[in-house]
């Protein structure tokens, strides 16, 4: 069955960076976009971008550009979402979710379990 | 495009009928439009796209419907399972957009 393992909880200062993996089995990973979404506590989901797993072309809203990285590894089907320059509100859990096959613009049928990322001096 | 989801919480009684609703700032193509449920501690799991499409393993007490502007999910009879938050999200334009979330809690 489709199944994305998410990385473990991380703890990190002001300032710094935080990559976060996702590890894709079940189906193949190049065929399907690889989405990330996060969520404050107690707060809704916010979307962060996309990575297109073949190409490694990816897209994000203005919000995040110049701070996430979105890259693939396709030797071990994993993604990695990277996250700079940390602020306390960019504490929250992290989602991977798997895209649309091929298209870029989809619902999320398969999620990871989440990272918590949380970002404290 | 901004979803707006109502309202904020639903409390009912397990059997009753839950409708929620979604609402977006502009016009979504019916083909771009899913339903997802979350409950504490869990990541959401997709209940429908495309609008009216149940995702697989879905019971069919769940259905949604729209067009334009205007969605619904509707839950026939609630089991005690379907207590959750639901969120709406949009995909027919950049960027991909969630509404702010439904709780339906027991009453």
């Amino acid at each position: 069955q489709v199944q994305l393992v998410q990385s473990g909880a991380e703890v990190k200062k002001p300032g710094a960076s935080v990559r976060v993996s996702c590890k894709a089995s079940g189906y193949s990973f190049t065929g399907y976009y690889i989405h990330w979404v996060r969520q404050a506590p107690g707060q809704g989901l916010d979307w962060m971008g996309w990575i297109n797993p073949t190409t490694g072309g990816t897209n994000s809203p203005q919000k995040f550009q110049g701070r996430v990285t979105m890259t693939r590894d396709t030797s071990i089907g994993t993604a990695y979402m990277e996250l700079t320059s940390l602020t306390s509100d960019d504490t929250a859990v992290y989602y991977c979710l798997r895209g649309g096959q091929l298209v870029a613009s989809s619902s999320f049928d398969s999620w990871g379990q989440g990272t918590l990322v949380r970002v404290c001096s | 495009i901004v979803l707006t989801q109502s309202p904020g919480t639903l409390s009912l009684s397990p059997g009753e009928r839950a409708s929620l609703s979604c609402r977006a700032s502009q016009t979504i193509g019916s083909s771009y439009f899913a339903w997802y449920q979350q409950k504490p501690g869990q990541a959401p799991r997709l209940l429908i796209y495309a609008t009216s499409y149940r995702a697989t393993g879905i019971p069919d007490r769940f259905s949604g419907r729209g067009s334009g502007t205007d969605f619904t999910l509707t839950i026939s009879r609630l089991e005690p399972e379907d207590f959750a938050v639901y969120y709406c999200q949009q995909y027919t334009s950049s960027p991909l957009t969630f509404g702010g979330g439904t709780k339906v809690e027991i009453k």
